[in-house]
């Protein structure tokens, strides 16, 4: 069965202390993998999307990468303004209702000042 | 610059009402989703129009219909409300031929049924 784990379901920091926030995922053929945060009260907002092991995108002081597994979100010596949720979602490669994203449950972020 | 636009933002309704969750797009996208989200549940998927025209079944569709109005506007309703189907709902949008971005959310509206 497709689908994707998100850990830990809650993190907390404190200011300036890196970290990594881990999705794996078993899927029968990629497509995409997608990162959101949502902000409490909020819609997801989208962050990256990764098509292949290896790649990379970065954005301010988040850092997304991918292997044949698992994507990883790492996260800079980060700010209060970073506590959200970051939710990790899949696209798989059929047509469909196959194409749908699956979404883990979150990791809920929380940085101290 | 509106995006995925859903209305209301709140609502409470009595055991056994109706109501119809409003959610309109801007942005030309093909496919468009309803959502629901429930702590520790993550976001679970109810319905989905692939194109104008078209609707299908997603992983929680019981108790809920849909209707693609055009383009732009996909509704959900709720036809006897039950107090499980108190959660926050979530419309979205996306193109599913570039899909670059995956999708994009509207804001939600948070439903409470009592």
């Amino acid at each position: 069965e497709d689908q994707v784990t998100q850990s830990p379901e809650a993190l907390r920091l404190q200011e300036g202390e890196s970290s990594s926030l881990n999705c794996s995922y078993t899927v029968s053929g990629l497509r995409g993998l997608f990162w959101y945060r949502q902000d409490p009260g909020k819609g997801p907002e989208f962050l990256f999307t990764l098509y292949s092991a290896g790649e990379e995108k970065e954005k301010e002081r988040l850092k997304a990468t991918l292997t044949k597994k698992e994507s990883f979100l790492h996260i800079t010596a980060p700010k209060p303004e970073d506590s959200a949720t970051y939710l990790c979602a899949v696209q798989r490669n059929y047509g469909g209702s196959q194409g749908n994203l699956i979404f883990g449950k979150g990791t809920k972020l929380s940085v101290k000042p | 610059n509106a995006g995925v636009t859903q209305t209301p933002k709140f609502q409470v309704l009595k055991t056994g009402q109706s109501m119809t969750l409003q959610c309109a797009q801007d942005m030309n996208h093909n496919s468009m989703y309803w959502y629901r989200q429930d702590p520790g549940m993550g976001l679970r998927l109810i319905y989905y129009s692939a194109s104008e025209g078209t609707t299908d079944k997603g992983e929680v569709p019981n108790g809920y219909n849909v209707s693609r109005l055009n383009k732009r506007e996909f509704s959900l309703r709720l036809e006897s409300a039950a107090p499980s189907q108190t959660s926050v709902y979530f419309c979205a949008s996306s193109d599913r031929v570039q899909n670059n971005y995956g999708y994009t959310f509207g804001s939600g509206t948070r439903l409470t049924v009592v």
